[in-house]
């Protein structure tokens, strides 16, 4: 199985800030790369797909880069409602393995 | 607009067993594969099982496999995934989530929790 790993696990940050999010893959899955995001007690909502495609009503300070092994999500200028978790999933394999999640709290 | 909603969770003991439904409205169902996804509490996401478009092909997870087993009416728009064997490491939120690739819609989970 493909093994997903998110750093950092969890992170501080101010409304405003510019965040990003790395996620690393075991062995390469070209841009078979997706992003979510969860808030407490809902399910997920998809960010991205294809490491870089934005997903239809999703603003756009969410983007997303790589290829590979190594992937990046970044949120150029956080917003209140962005204080959630987020998850990376590769689908260039089954099963379809998720990164262990990183929560963006309130500095 | 696309709705899944999961139902069929609740209290087992272990080594019981629970049957979930998602139900599919919004979209042609019979064009998509369908996933399960679970969440432990306080945990991170688990990807347990996917079914091809038709039905005829299936895919568990390690955790899962021998114990579990996805199915869908295409007629009816539904999708199951009977569960067996349960133990308390199953104790979860399940999610059903469309398959374009990526889960791109997702209902709202049904709670199972394991326990004697």
């Amino acid at each position: 199985d493909i093994q997903m790993t998110q750093s950092p696990s969890s992170l501080s940050a101010s409304v405003g800030d510019r965040v990003t999010i790395t996620c690393r893959a075991s062995q390469s899955i070209s841009t078979y790369l997706n992003w979510y995001q969860q808030k407490p007690g809902k399910a997920p909502d998809l960010l991205i797909y294809g490491a870089s495609s934005l997903q239809s009503g999703v603003p756009s300070r969410f983007s997303g880069s790589g290829s590979g092994t190594d992937f990046t999500l970044t949120i150029s200028s956080l917003q209140p409602e962005d204080f959630a978790t987020y998850y990376c999933q590769q689908s260039y394999s089954t099963p379809r393995t998720f990164g262990q999640g990183t929560k963006v709290e309130v500095k | 607009q696309v709705q899944l909603v999961e139902s069929g969770g609740g209290l087992v003991k272990p080594g019981g067993s629970l049957r979930l439904s998602c139900a599919a409205s919004g979209f042609t169902f019979g064009d998509y594969f369908m996933t399960w996804i679970r969440q432990a509490p306080g945990k991170g996401l688990e990807w347990i099982s996917y079914i091809s478009s038709s039905g005829s092909s299936v895919f568990y997870a390690k955790s899962v496999k021998g114990r579990f087993t996805i199915s869908r009416d295409n007629s009816k728009n539904l999708l199951f995934l009977q569960m067996n064997s349960l133990r308390a490491d199953d104790t979860a939120v399940y999610f059903c989530a469309r398959d374009s690739g990526w889960n791109d819609y997702w209902g709202q989970g049904t709670l199972v929790t394991v326990s004697s």
